[in-house]
C-alpha cells in the first residue's frame, strides 16, 4: 500500500492567521498531488493541485511540493471560520494498470473567530 | 449539467444481503474510482477502473465487486462477505492522464440494519 500521511489534528488557528497543513508520501514515483476540502457529511472538493517542485498560489491558498523530501503542504492565508473543515491530501501513483489515487486520513482544521 | 451522480444518497440494508451502489458520470472521463470513508477517517480505495471492461483492486477490495460495462457507469456491489459495510461510499472520476484532477459524486451513506 502506498502511504500518505497527515497529522489528524485538530489544528486550531485564530481568524486571520495562516494555517499550515502537511502531508508526506512514501512512493517516490508519485507525480501528481492534490488537496481536497471536506465538510462534515459532504463529499471532497478540490482546492489545489500541484505537479512540480516549488510553490503554487491560488488566492489565499498556496501549495508547496518537495519531491526530494516526499513532502507536500498547503498554506491558507487570512484563515476564515468557513475554512473549518477536514483537508485531505491525495497522491496519484502510476501502477501497471493505470493510476491509483491514494488519500491520507485528513487533517481537521478549526478556525476560531 | 455535467457531473458525477451517485444514487441513492441513503441506503439501508439487512445483514446478509447484497446491495449495489450506482455511479454515473457524463464528463467523458476514462478513469473511475470507489472509496469507502468511515467516521473520522480518510478515504480508502476499494476499486478503480481506467477503461471499459477493466478494473483493479484497491487496498480494501474484499467483500466488494464492480463492473465497467460502459464508460459512464461504474456500479459497486457490497456483498454479504463484507463484514462491516456501514460507511460513506464515494465515487470519483478523472481523465486518464497524469496531471488531471478527480471529481467526486455526492456519496452514498450505507447503513446495515
Amino acid at each position: 500500500q502506498k502511504e500518505v500521511e497527515q497529522n489528524s489534528g485538530p489544528l486550531s488557528v485564530p481568524e486571520g492567521a495562516i494555517a499550515s497543513l502537511n502531508c508526506t508520501y512514501s512512493d517516490r514515483v508519485s507525480q501528481s498531488f492534490f488537496w481536497y476540502r471536506q465538510y462534515s457529511g459532504k463529499s471532497p472538493e478540490l482546492i489545489m493541485s500541484i505537479y512540480s517542485n516549488g510553490d503554487k498560489e491560488d488566492g489565499r491558498f498556496t501549495a508547496q511540493l518537495n519531491k526530494a523530501s516526499q513532502y507536500v503542504s498547503l498554506l491558507i492565508r487570512d484563515s476564515q471560520p468557513s475554512d473549518s473543515a477536514t483537508y485531505l491530501c491525495a497522491v496519484l501513483v502510476a501502477e501497471d494498470s493505470g493510476y491509483a489515487l491514494n488519500f491520507g486520513k485528513g487533517t481537521s482544521l478549526l478556525v476560531t473567530p | 449539467d455535467g457531473g458525477i451522480t451517485q444514487s441513492p444518497k441513503y441506503l439501508f440494508r439487512k445483514e446478509g444481503q447484497n446491495v449495489t451502489l450506482s455511479c454515473e458520470q457524463n464528463l467523458n472521463h476514462d478513469a473511475m474510482y470507489w472509496y469507502r470513508q468511515d467516521p473520522g477517517q480518510g478515504l480508502r480505495l476499494i476499486y478503480y477502473s481506467q477503461i471499459v471492461n477493466d478494473f483493479q483492486k484497491g487496498d480494501i477490495a474484499e467483500g466488494y465487486s464492480v463492473s465497467r460495462e460502459k464508460k459512464e457507469s461504474f456500479p459497486l456491489t457490497v456483498t454479504s462477505a463484507q463484514k462491516n459495510p456501514t460507511a460513506f461510499y464515494l465515487c470519483a472520476s478523472k481523465q486518464n492522464l497524469q496531471n488531471t484532477e478527480a471529481f467526486f459524486g455526492q456519496g452514498t451513506r450505507l447503513t446495515v440494519v
